[in-house]
């Protein structure tokens, strides 16, 4: 039992070019959803998805595009990248369709620089 | 705007002290809240969870909550070394398609 996984660690981009971060998990949850953390600015919510074949807007969705291929997995895409696109990404999936409990769990994250 | 506000760090305490870590949020009708601890270089995980008034024990973690101050906090007693890190609140409102509304965090730093 995984978790939730992300895929790459770690990754270099140019400035416009594109890349996609993958994500994971393996415990049935339904909601799953894609943050970034920068210095003091906290996590803040890029996209998410409440259950297969939805996907919504967060806080700061500009520059992205995501996809929920099936219950497991939730992509993030960057069409062209920007250097205020650095950051790292986390990835985190959570059991509850909706109500009031929303225990997310993280995967491991993707630090991404753009030069 | 949802907002959830963590007091400014960063905290440093001794070894085997008691570390309170506080943290309030605007939007009354949130139902559930959580503590994430995240390490330097590493993801956030969830450390507690508290739904109802009062206190919650897990080991060395208690949770507080009290929805009329709007306002829930975290003790970590016999502090150690190794509860230095960053540690998140977060928040959540009821209905379809919640989502969590983190605070920036607080950095604790335990003293041997």
């Amino acid at each position: 039992n995984a978790g939730v996984t992300q895929t790459p660690k770690f990754q270099v981009l140019k400035t416009g070019q594109s890349m996609t971060l993958q994500c994971a998990q393996d415990m049935n949850h339904n909601s799953m959803y894609w943050y970034r953390q920068d210095p003091g600015m906290g996590l803040r919510l890029i996209y998410y998805s409440a259950s297969e074949g939805t996907t919504d807007k967060g806080e700061v969705p500009n520059g992205y595009n995501v996809s929920r291929l099936n219950k497991r997995e939730f992509s993030l895409r960057l069409e062209s990248a920007a250097p205020s696109q650095t950051s790292v990404y986390f990835c985190a999936s959570s059991g509850l369709l909706a109500g009031s409990y929303n225990e997310q769990f993280f995967g491991p994250g993707t630090r991404l620089t753009v030069l | 705007q949802k907002e959830v506000e963590q007091n400014s760090g960063p905290l440093s305490v001794p070894e085997g002290a008691i570390a309170s870590l506080n943290c309030t949020y605007s939007d009354r009708v949130s139902q559930s809240f959580f503590w994430y601890r995240q390490y330097s270089g590493k993801s956030p995980e969830l450390i507690m969870s508290i739904y109802s008034n009062g206190d919650k024990e897990d080991g060395r973690f208690t949770a507080q909550l009290n929805k009329a101050s709007q306002y829930v906090s975290l003790l970590i007693r016999d502090s150690q070394p190794s509860d230095s890190a960053t540690y998140l609140c977060a928040v959540n409102a009821p209905g379809a398609n919640s989502k969590l509304t983190f605070g920036k965090g607080i950095t604790l730093s335990v003293r041997p």
